[in-house]
């Protein structure tokens, strides 16, 4: 059974880098057939896409975030991992990790809750 | 890449059946036929409850019924249940490995 669990500080800095780590169970993120990806949402917001890697590496961007964002992949640890750099509070939110599957977002972990605050 | 647009809110009493619509541009809804909903609970993570438009996961109720016309996707939810009460977002892939969500339609069983 597929499950997916992120994990991330919890509290970050303005200014500073967030970083979050997708860790996959059930499922090979080297696998050809899915795409692995990460939505936030913003206490009481809607939804909002981030960005989306495939096993190759190749990576796709939010335009509105794209240069504040890095997506990759460790597939010995089998986990997907994402940068925000110069965060502010705005990027509060709490960011899911998605499985991809015919360009919908099949599977999703229970989320992470970043705050931004000094 | 603009947001989808869905209607804040919308009520229906138990049985009844309500249709929540997403409407799009032809940059996205338009142009494919990848709309997705998500299903949310308080508290809880998304679930999907449609993809290609149309499209039931394994394990989501025929309740659940998608559509498409022009730059509008529809979902709607017939015979409604008390469970069905939850915010309800679309989501449409716009090219180029792109994706926009819409902001979300709360419903409410009365």
């Amino acid at each position: 059974q597929l499950q997916l669990q992120e994990s991330g500080p919890g509290l970050v800095k303005p200014s500073e880098t967030l970083s979050l780590t997708c860790t996959v169970s059930g499922d090979s993120i080297s696998g050809t057939t899915y795409y692995w990806g990460w939505i936030r949402q913003p206490p009481g917001r809607g939804l909002e896409w981030i960005a989306t890697i495939y096993y190759t590496g190749s990576s796709f961007y939010n335009p509105s975030l794209k240069s504040r964002l890095t997506i990759s992949l460790d597939t010995s640890k089998n986990q997907v991992s994402l940068k925000v750099t110069s965060v502010t509070a705005a990027d509060t939110a709490i960011y899911y990790c998605a499985r991809v599957n015919v360009l919908a977002f099949d599977s999703w972990g229970q989320g992470a809750l970043v705050t931004v605050s000094s | 890449q603009s947001a989808l647009t869905q209607p804040p809110s919308a009520s229906g009493s138990p049985g009844q059946s309500v249709t929540l619509s997403c409407t799009g541009s032809s940059s996205d809804i338009g142009s494919y036929y990848y709309v997705s909903w998500y299903q949310q609970h308080p508290g809880k993570a998304p679930k999907l409850v449609i993809y290609e438009v149309s499209e039931r996961p394994s394990g989501v109720p025929d309740r659940f019924s998608g559509s498409k016309s022009g730059n509008t996707a529809s979902l709607t939810v017939s015979g409604l249940q008390p469970e069905d009460e939850a915010d309800y977002y679309c989501c449409s892939y716009a090219g180029s490995n792109k994706y926009v969500f819409g902001a979300g339609t709360r419903v409410t069983v009365l």
